[in-house]
């Protein structure tokens, strides 16, 4: 296993269109977790799955971004009408199952640009 | 919010060891503290964690206060290539679970 992967690694996006972006974690680990990024501040939380199920969204997660995790593995995360200000690095991280003594993986990320 | 202060930027020269501070005053007793480092245009790299115990690893040690509320990061003889922003984190409770909140870390920069 070679990490937790993201795909793209960049989108270039016209405002207003959709986009996707995918992330496949660490096959072991039953947790995944999505950040956005701006540029200058630390990750921002915005959501985590347990398997498939989605435990907590942040308010950051507006009516226009969804993410799923159908199958408990790979996650993707949608973003509607994008606006320039989803402009960001997007991040995934995986981590085996809630204990006190496990830190995340994280992928590269996915940078996306508005114009 | 992050449970944890950390200063803004650093700087350190190549060769030297580099010591990255962090207070996390409200950190409870079964927590554990957190480092990661992120290189520009990449996601955040495990660095690091313990929970009261000075801890050392091929990367870095990692010196907690007996009390706990503070911790400072070593890199014994930083490279060029540390340069990053270092951050330290204190989970924090959420619906279900705990999880990692970020601050604005610090940006290390090693010079020649």
């Amino acid at each position: 296993d070679t990490g937790v992967s993201q795909d793209p690694r960049h989108k270039i996006t016209k405002r207003g269109q959709n986009v996707t972006f995918r992330c496949d974690p660490i096959s072991e680990h039953n947790r995944l977790y999505w950040y956005r990024q701006t540029l200058g501040q630390g990750p921002e939380f915005l959501t985590y799955f347990q398997n498939e199920a989605q435990l907590e969204k942040s308010r950051l997660l507006s009516d226009r971004f969804s993410a799923e995790r159908p199958k408990g593995s790979f996650s993707t995360l949608e973003i509607q009408r994008t606006e320039q200000g989803d402009s960001a690095m997007y991040l995934c991280a995986s981590s085996p199952y809630s204990s006190y003594n496990y830190g995340y993986t994280f992928g590269s990320g996915t940078r996306l640009t508005v114009v | 919010d992050a449970k944890t202060t950390q200063p803004p930027s650093m700087d350190c020269a190549e060769g030297r060891a580099a010591n990255l501070p962090c207070n996390h005053s409200t950190i409870s007793g079964n927590e554990y503290v957190y480092w990661y480092r992120q290189i520009h245009s990449q996601g955040p790299q495990y660095i690091i964690h313990g929970l009261k115990n000075n801890e050392t690893n091929e990367m870095a040690s990692l010196i907690i206060t007996e009390d706990r509320k503070s911790s400072t990061l070593i890199l014994p003889h930083a490279t060029l290539r540390d340069t990053a922003v270092y951050y330290c984190i204190v989970r924090v409770p959420i619906k279900y679970g705990q999880n990692f909140v970020f601050g604005p870390g610090t940006r290390l920069s090693v010079l020649p």
